[in-house]
């Protein structure tokens, strides 16, 4: 079973320009997550899709970023226009239910750096 | 909110000594508590979970955590080290929002270096 996969796996862009990450949660689930980890700092939680609803964008830093998941597969998370404290590591992970217990399986993450 | 704090952003042992990384959460209910290990170049992967159904959990690659509530604790442990767990490890904590999703809370991490 292929795990959560996510393009690219480095991007390198200047300030002002647009980026979009994508990430594929493993098949058959409905719950997919984004967080961020920014240099030295811990790994916190953006948001979370129900299929394809966001059921929670508490995490999401300002309205420069944009996450879709248009029919409920894959998703995308869009910064524009990229600033240089959004340089970090991205994660996307995915979990088949929606409970305290649920494991959320991660993939290896998009390291962005933004000049 | 929950809070997850882990003691030590680096910690080494030597291969064979015990390793013990320490994780003390802040939570007013009874918590739902994660291990993740990230090998270099890779995603995160769950090592073990504490769920309530036992307070000492046992994990993959050797490795086990104590659910301690009278000292807010899950530390994880394994008995020998060996070469290939040199990784970061992020303890973390489950909690829902209001907007009834669920997400985790993790800790700043802890890379762990075993010298041969």
């Amino acid at each position: 079973e292929a795990g959560v996969t996510q393009f690219p796996s480095h991007s390198v862009i200047e300030k002002g320009q647009t980026v979009t990450l994508r990430c594929d949660p493993i098949s058959g689930h409905d719950n997919l997550y984004w967080y961020r980890r920014v240099m030295g700092k811990e790994i916190k939680f953006l948001l979370h899709f129900v299929k394809e609803s966001k059921q929670d964008e508490s995490g999401m830093p300002n309205n420069r970023f944009l996450a879709e998941r248009t029919g409920g597969t894959y998703s995308t998370l869009k910064v524009q226009p990229a600033e240089l404290e959004d340089s970090g590591v991205y994660f996307c992970a995915s979990s088949q239910g929606q409970t305290l217990l649920e494991t959320q399986y991660f993939g290896p993450g998009t390291r962005l750096l933004v000049l | 909110a929950q809070s997850v704090t882990q003691l030590g952003s680096h910690v080494s042992v030597s291969e064979g000594a015990l390793v013990l990384l320490r994780c003390n959460y802040s939570s007013s209910v009874p918590p739902y508590l994660f291990w993740y290990v990230q090998y270099p170049n890779q995603g995160l992967q769950l090592l073990l979970k504490y769920t309530s159904a036992a307070t000492l959990v046992k994990g993959i690659n050797g490795f086990e955590a104590e659910f301690k509530k009278s000292e807010t604790s899950f530390h994880l442990t394994k008995p020998s080290a060996h070469m290939s767990d040199a990784a970061e490890y992020f303890c973390a904590v489950s909690e829902g929002s209001g907007a009834g999703s669920y997400q985790l809370t993790f800790g700043k991490g802890t890379k762990l270096s075993v010298i041969p």
